[in-house]
């Protein structure tokens, strides 16, 4: 298994630019979320997902959507980007129905100039 | 989700047992304690959660006090690999996990 996979690794964008980052996993999790983490803080959840074709809002998510038509996938999609969404984007997944352990992807550097 | 309170940062002799403690006094009763740990700028890796009882695996123990308002993870022999940053997260289970900014746990040679 793959795990969890999040394309691009690094990725430069100038203010005003769209862009979706790309999350899958080959586990059968039912569950998926998508973090950020700013330099010297912890993880802010900022949408997450129980299941195909159902979304939520997290702790952040104005500047951001998401959407999740198949089990496997959940980008993220960030609309007219702004140098405040500067940051480390982290997809996770877990199995769900009790067994919540989440499994993180490597991240994605994200750069709004 | 309950809030934890961690030390910032905490060192630990290469070997010795690390303790670290958290605190989450307004814990509900069917919260879970969940540990997870950042190495570098790495994803966050799973470490251990548990209920009531005091749990163990291959990484760590967890120790969670009676009244359930705090807990010690436990990495009983400390290695350089393990330098790192430990996040101490309460939850109800589901994907919802509030991070904190962690202890920074340096292992010294």
């Amino acid at each position: 298994n793959a795990g969890v996979t999040q394309t691009p690794k690094f990725q430069v964008l100038k203010t005003g630019q769209s862009m979706t980052l790309q999350c899958a996993q080959d586990m059968n999790h039912e569950y998926m979320s998508w973090y950020r983490q700013d330099p010297g803080m912890g993880l802010r959840l900022i949408h997450y997902s129980v299941g195909a074709g159902i979304t939520d809002q997290g702790e952040v998510p104005n500047g951001y959507n998401v959407s999740r038509s198949t089990t496997e996938d959940f980008p993220l999609r960030l609309l007219s980007a702004a140098p405040s969404q500067t940051s480390v984007y982290f997809c996770a997944s877990s199995y769900g129905r009790g067994r919540n352990e989440q499994f993180f992807g490597p991240g994605t550097r994200l750069t709004v100039l | 989700d309950a809030k934890t309170t961690q030390p910032t940062s905490m060192d630990c002799a290469e070997g010795r047992a690390a303790n670290l403690p958290c605190n989450h006094s307004t814990i509900s009763g069917n919260e879970y304690v969940y540990w997870y740990r950042q190495i570098h700028s790495q994803g966050p890796q799973y470490i251990i959660h548990g209920l009531k009882n005091n749990e163990t695996n291959e990484m760590a123990s967890l120790i969670i006090t009676e009244d359930r308002k705090s807990s010690t993870l436990i990495l009983p022999h400390a290695t350089l690999r393990d330098t790192a940053v430990y996040y101490c997260i309460v939850s109800l289970g589901g994907n919802q996990f509030y991070f904190g900014t962690g202890t920074s746990l340096t292992v010294i040679p």
